[in-house]
């Protein structure tokens, strides 16, 4: 069955440093998504990309962030200049279309971002 | 500022008891809700979609929607230890490209 992949698993960082998070979306999917997860708290939505464009964007998405589909598979998370608060985990999900149905996202495992 | 409220738990059923879990949602456009499961340390696993009134059954699972009510819930029959987890609802806000979840809520099946 097809899913969503990220790499990597764990990634830990200093903070002031960049990071990029990987994700391969479902092949055949055309909505790709970024959200966090705080430790013991819910999951957010960062950003939504469709069409390599950012479709949508939420508060928390701000000038640190960016993303990218640098080649036809790949979907990528880069945060500049880390801060302690950016640790949490980062999911990437993708969903066929938007619309009232074909909307189901389906989500990667996740990286878990931590920073010293 | 769309919201999606859970009951945060924990709940707790006995094995082969129906869990109910409940979910409530501000955005009256909505069209597109969701049902995922979350163990701990994982990642969201989809369970079911749902976009119409009424109930939707995927074995032993059901989701119920009351749009008027601005209600979704899902009902998980004969629950198995296996079942405990994070329960997250998650809706499509309308005329967005953005999905909001709640904060989910902890299903503890005791054997």
């Amino acid at each position: 069955e097809p899913e969503v992949t990220q790499t990597p698993s764990h990634q830990v960082t200093q903070m002031g440093q960049e990071v990029i998070l990987r994700c391969v979306p479902i092949s055949n999917h055309l909505y790709f998504y970024w959200y966090r997860q705080i430790l013991g708290q819910k999951v957010e939505f960062l950003v939504s990309f469709y069409n390599n464009e950012i479709s949508e964007k939420s508060e928390i998405f701000d000038d640190q962030f960016s993303v990218e589909r640098p080649d036809g598979s790949n979907f990528t998370l880069k945060i500049r200049s880390t801060k302690l608060e950016d640790s949490a985990m980062y999911f990437c999900a993708s969903s066929e279309l938007v619309g009232t149905t074909y909307n189901e996202q389906f989500f990667g495992p996740g990286t878990r971002l931590t920073v010293l | 500022q769309k919201e999606v409220e859970q009951n945060s738990g924990p709940l707790s059923v006995p094995e082969g008891a129906i869990a109910s879990l409940n979910c409530t949602y501000s955005d009256r456009g909505s069209q597109s809700f969701f049902w995922y499961r979350q163990y701990s340390g994982k990642s969201p696993e989809l369970i079911m979609s749902i976009y119409s009134n009424g109930d939707k059954e995927d074995g032993r699972f059901t989701a119920q929607l009351n749009k008027a009510s601005q209600y979704v819930s899902l009902l998980i029959r004969d629950s198995q230890p296996s079942d405990s987890a994070t329960y997250l609802c998650a809706v499509l806000v309308s005329g967005t490209y953005k999905y909001i979840f709640g904060t989910g809520t902890r299903l503890k099946v005791l054997a």
